[in-house]
């Protein structure tokens, strides 16, 4: 199975700085099948990205998710109060689909 | 506006069985893969198992594989979890989720399972 490792564990920032979360795969990921989810506490994950780069529908342009093959990164431009949460990759590529072991953003 | 509400998890004995229920709305559900996804006590997601749209083809992860099954029942926009031989380590909330193709696009609340005598 491919395994996602995300970094950092935790990113400690203040609302308007820029976040830059990262998430390497131990295999290629085909046609960049790469997505990231956001999870509040008590809460369902939510889809920000899909395929590596694309917005799911209602997420603000601050988000922005890019990479390809291996390495992906999703950058959130400037922070806003409600961003601070628990960010997940997810390749769903390949079954079984595999999720990455999250990044915590969290008030500096 | 898409809506999926699991129900029918709960309390059950190890080696007992449960099946949990989630009922899509807002959506053409037939058109859509569903998937199982699971969070245990402070732990990231694991994603279970999903089924296509026509429930001609189910994947799974190895740590369910044989000892749960994922249906689907598109008259009724239902899609179903049968979970037999549970253990502790299946103690979780589970969610279903739906997508285009295997990304979850929408998700439910969830609901709780708890593997314990």
């Amino acid at each position: 199975e491919i395994v996602l490792t995300q970094s950092p564990g935790t990113l400690s920032l203040s609302p308007g700085e820029r976040a830059t979360l990262s998430c390497r795969a131990s295999q290629i990921i085909s046609n960049n099948y790469l997505a990231w989810y956001q999870q509040k506490p008590g809460q369902a994950p939510r889809l920000l990205i899909d395929d590596a780069s694309r917005r799911a529908t209602g997420i603000p342009d601050r988000f922005s998710g890019s990479g390809s093959g291996t390495d992906f990164t999703l950058t959130i431009s400037r922070l806003e109060p409600e961003d601070f949460a628990v960010y997940y990759c997810q390749q769903c590529a390949t079954s079984p689909l595999t999720f990455g072991g999250g990044t915590k953003v969290e008030i500096k | 506006e898409v809506q999926l509400v699991e129900s029918g998890g709960g309390l059950v004995q190890p080696g007992g069985s449960l099946r949990l229920s989630c009922v899509g709305s807002g959506f053409t559900f037939s058109s859509y893969w569903m998937t199982w996804v699971r969070q245990a006590p402070g732990k990231g997601p694991e994603w279970l198992a999903n089924i296509k749209q026509d429930g001609s083809e189910e994947n799974y992860v190895d740590s369910v594989r044989g000892r749960f099954t994922i249906t689907r029942d598109n008259a009724k926009n239902s899609v179903f979890l049968q979970m037999n031989s549970v253990r502790a380590e299946d103690t979780a909330v589970y969610y279903c989720a739906s997508g285009r193709y295997w990304t979850s696009d929408s998700w439910g609340q969830g609901t709780l399972v708890t593997v314990s005598s």
